[in-house]
């Protein structure tokens, strides 16, 4: 089965609150792992990304968190808009040469 | 502008009847990668390239193949497509493995 996964298959989010989508992977040897968001009808596009040397990461209102004690991956999107809402995926390479998707999580905004 | 362009974008064909899709990125990246995407399995890869002539099985290999003979180009070819093979297929290259990916708009295959 997948490694990487999410706790939550749908997030509903109050416009203008803060949205976190979590991702528990369980290879320890992972050493790297990016967000992704999935609009309807497009492909998956870059969010943000961490390796495994670091704790958190800033991005444009993005935060990553990597927690490698109990392998948890994080995505904090503070001030949610409308445009947010997609279907975002964790990913993780396992310092081979694949890259693992989660399952993904559906952000739904509600106005 | 940078882009990863897949042809075609919907393709419905038959059982048993070879078909090539086509993916081609303009940013002189050395990973590449096809993905199929299925309702509720997220995204598996099927095969990667890490640089010319070199190419690997991902997760879900069984009934394709692939090819890297030019940097720019990786083609995913269904030497004879089966129903189970009905998903949406992404393709994507990064600079290397731990660089951000970009995909193509995917392309939808049904196969009856």
């Amino acid at each position: 089965g997948e490694s990487v996964g999410l706790h939550l298959p749908t997030l509903s989010v109050q416009e203008g609150d803060n949205s976190i989508i979590n991702c528990a992977y369980s290879n320890s040897a992972s050493d790297y792992f990016i967000w992704y968001k999935q609009e309807s009808g497009k492909g998956p596009q870059f969010i943000i990304d961490i390796r495994s040397n670091m704790d958190k990461r800033q991005g444009q209102r993005v935060t990553v968190l990597l927690n490698k004690t109990v392998k948890h991956l994080s995505l904090q999107i503070a001030a949610t808009q409308p445009g947010d809402s997609a279907v975002y995926f964790c990913a993780e390479n396992r310092g081979e040469d694949k890259i693992i998707f989660g399952k993904g999580t559906r952000l739904h905004i509600l106005p | 502008e940078a882009q990863v362009t897949q042809n075609p974008r919907y393709l419905i064909t038959v059982t048993g009847k070879k078909l090539t899709v086509t993916c081609s990125q303009n940013m002189n990246h050395e990973y590449m990668s096809w993905y199929r995407q299925d309702p509720g399995l997220g995204l598996r890869q099927i095969y990667y390239s890490m640089n010319v002539e070199v190419t690997d099985k991902g997760d879900v290999p069984e009934g394709y193949k692939v090819s890297r003979k030019e940097k720019r180009n990786f083609p995913l070819i269904l030497e004879s497509p089966s129903p189970n093979q009905t998903s949406l297929y992404f393709c994507a290259s990064s600079l290397n493995r731990v660089s951000e990916a970009f995909f193509g708009q995917g392309t939808r295959l049904t196969v009856v």
